[in-house]
């Protein structure tokens, strides 16, 4: 079946702009997450949804960051003023529950490269 | 989360068994052992997981000791496919939305 899909796959901007990254779970997932992957570190959890909880924001690094699901499925992750910091790979992955016993299930990610 | 030791990296033979080890000494008793790859350029790939028995499904088989103090993930026959960074994650109840918490890994390279 489909996985989970992100888009663009890849995303070149200008430090300054502002930058939406898109993920669509997998169909039926409730939990939604992003992580970020800097180059040659581990991930770095951002942010999670679990249906229509308030979403669970403590890994986000600044007030640039923010992100959405809307209709409890599609996401976006959202960059304002990007710096060249916030270069990295972005990844989703959504479960079917939330639940320690219920694996998450990964995108390939966005690249994001800030000029 | 309790916290995982593993190797930075192991070559493996190809068409043989790859046996990666990890140790979780401090887990408590409704803690997940989790094993994830990550293949170069790929998002994270679910392997497999287990709480205190062990587990097999069509890619890897997971055998945790009894104290539960360490696991070892089993590639039945290794292939060049199978070169990447494999992530275990002991993984809490408690952690908010039970987000995973992703270490250094061990890189295996197989040849």
């Amino acid at each position: 079946g489909a996985g989970v899909s992100q888009s663009p796959s890849n995303k070149v901007t200008e430090k300054g702009k502002d930058v939406e990254l898109r993920c669509d779970p997998i169909s039926g997932h409730t939990a939604l997450y992003w992580y970020r992957q800097s180059l040659g570190q581990g991930l770095e959890f951002l942010i999670y949804f679990q249906g229509n909880s308030a979403p669970d924001k403590s890994g986000l690094p600044s007030d640039r960051f923010s992100a959405e699901r809307t209709g409890g499925s599609v996401s976006t992750l959202t960059i304002q003023r990007t710096q060249q910091e916030d270069s990295a790979v972005y990844l989703c992955a959504s479960s079917s529950r939330i639940g320690v016993n219920s694996p998450l299930h990964f995108g390939n990610g966005t690249r994001l490269t800030v000029t | 989360d309790a916290k995982t030791t593993q190797p930075t990296s192991m070559d493996c033979a190809e068409g043989r068994a790859a046996n990666l080890p990890c140790n979780h000494s401090t887990i408590s008793g409704n803690e997940y052992v989790y094993w994830y790859r990550q293949i170069h350029s790929q998002g994270p790939q679910y392997i497999i997981h287990g709480l205190k028995n062990n587990e097999t499904n069509e890619m890897a088989s997971l055998i945790i000791t009894e104290d539960r103090k360490s696991s070892t993930l089993i590639l039945p026959h290794a292939t060049l496919r199978d070169t990447a960074v494999y992530y275990c994650i002991v993984r809490h109840d408690k952690a908010a939305g039970n987000k995973l918490t992703f270490g250094g890994g061990t890189r295996v390279l197989v040849k």
